[in-house]
């Protein structure tokens, strides 16, 4: 078990740039969270995958946004037209459910997201 | 409006001696809780937790405590260790759904030695 990986770990763009963020998740986990953490602030929730289906969005998260999780293993986040306040560290985190309890989500270490 | 609030942004311990992090919560939906550890320029790491079913947990130096009642939970560390230095972060959940995380602002811990 090599624990939830993530792609890049830093990533410095221009505004106006695109961008796109990739997670490994731990291999028998079927759902995949993505949660953005801004300087003095905790993680918050932006979107969920259970398998390929992305199930719920943040209103954090807008339409210049985007995330895939094809075939229900590795996701990616895609920002488009980056502004300055996107710059944040971008987490991604994984748990097995089985439908009967809730289960512990496992994070990665990150993508620091820079944009000038 | 903050449903999960560490309203202490720092602690400082002695090495050896109890550290008591707290985190206070408003919505009665969250029936689970969490405590993730985060070094700087890393991703949070998971700690130890409790359900609603249970007002403590045990793991080590970690023990959880919660209060249902006063909406109330702490993470103890005892005895506290310079390694432990770093930012913990409470969070919690609903079961049913996305069961997503909802974290509070974090607690930076520093244990001298």
């Amino acid at each position: 078990d090599t624990g939830v990986s993530q792609d890049p770990r830093h990533k410095i763009t221009k505004r106006g740039q695109n961008v796109t963020f990739r997670c490994d998740p731990i291999s028998e986990h079927n759902r995949l969270y993505w949660y953005r953490q801004t300087l003095g602030q905790g993680p918050e929730f932006l979107t969920y995958f259970q398998n390929e289906a992305q199930l719920e969005k943040s209103r954090l998260l807008s339409d210049r946004f985007s995330a895939e999780r094809p075939k229900g293993s590795f996701s990616t986040l895609e920002i488009q037209r980056t502004e300055q306040g996107d710059s944040a560290m971008y987490l991604c985190a994984s748990s097995f459910s089985s439908g009967g309890s809730t289960d512990t989500q496992y994070f990665g270490p990150g993508t620091r997201l820079t944009v000038l | 409006d903050q449903q999960v609030k560490q309203n202490s942004p720092s602690l400082s311990v002695q090495e050896g001696r109890i550290s008591i992090l707290n985190c206070d919560y408003t919505n009665s939906m969250f029936d689970y809780f969490l405590w993730y550890k985060k070094y700087p320029a890393e991703g949070p790491t998971f700690l130890i937790s409790i359900s609603s079913i249970k007002d403590k947990n045990e793991d080590g130096r970690f023990t959880v405590f919660l209060n249902k009642s006063a909406k109330h939970l702490s993470l103890h560390i005892v005895p506290s260790q310079p390694g432990d230095s770093a930012v913990y972060f409470c969070a919690a959940t609903a079961w049913g759904g996305s069961e997503k995380l909802v974290f509070g602002k974090g607690t930076k811990l520093t244990v001298n030695p």
